[in-house]
């Protein structure tokens, strides 16, 4: 059973940074692309990062380019997101994701002085 | 980027009905390979959006038959029927052909 856990959320002033991790089990992690997609309070799905299965390449929208960063440590099955200069309009629950096929439960971030 | 337009917003249904729901995209979504990289999720309140059709028309692991999705280029259907109260929630849909990867704005189900 494939399964994704997310941790590392919390409340972040503006301007600060913030690391997710997302521990992967029930597949070949090294196998597969890997995402984060976020949602903010009340509203819709944002794709927010991709990252291919050796770590070679990686992808971002223009809103978070330059500030947010996926990784991944295939040794041991997990996934990041640092996210660096946050603002109040990254506010959202953030998804892991395998390919478009699974999402963990999410992890909470609230950017707010 | 690519627009996702579903409609309605929203759609009130009576259990053991059948309702269906439009997505039309900005741009055809037929990928280079040949394939179409259109996608729908459920997601229920409280929970993380999970996959119902994949490339258009395809079921995804455990989906009961009652949902069915279809359509080309730039327009896309997904078909509930005998609607059940687990079906309730915001359908989106998502197209993963062009960077980046977009998806509609949601339509929310609800019992009539």
């Amino acid at each position: 059973e494939v399964q994704l856990v997310e941790t590392g959320g919390g409340l972040v002033q503006p301007g600060r940074s913030l690391k997710l991790s997302c521990v992967a089990s029930g597949f070949t992690f090294n196998n597969y692309w890997m995402s984060w997609t976020r949602q903010a309070p009340g509203k819709g799905l944002e794709w927010v990062a991709s990252i291919t299965n050796s770590g070679g390449s990686t992808y971002y929208p223009d809103s978070v380019k330059g500030r947010f960063t996926i990784s991944r440590d295939n040794a041991q099955n997990t996934l990041y997101l640092q996210m660096n200069s946050l603002r109040s309009e990254d506010t959202a629950t953030y998804y892991c994701t395998l390919g478009p096929d699974y999402w963990g439960q999410g992890v909470m971030v609230t950017v707010s002085s | 980027d690519v627009v996702m337009t579903q409609t309605p917003v929203s759609l009130s249904v009576s259990l053991g009905g059948q309702t269906s729901i439009s997505c039309r995209s900005s741009q055809s979504l037929v990928h280079s390979d040949g394939n179409t990289y259109l996608y729908w999720y459920l997601q229920k309140p409280g929970q993380s959006p999970q996959l119902l059709i994949y490339k258009v028309s395809n079921r995804f692991s455990g989906v009961p038959d009652r949902f069915s999705g279809s359509g080309s280029g730039t327009d896309f259907t997904l078909k509930i029927s005998r609607v059940e109260p687990e079906d309730l929630g915001v359908y989106y849909c998502y197209q993963g052909t062009h960077y980046p990867p977009t998806f509609g704005a949601g339509t929310k189900l609800e019992l009539k």
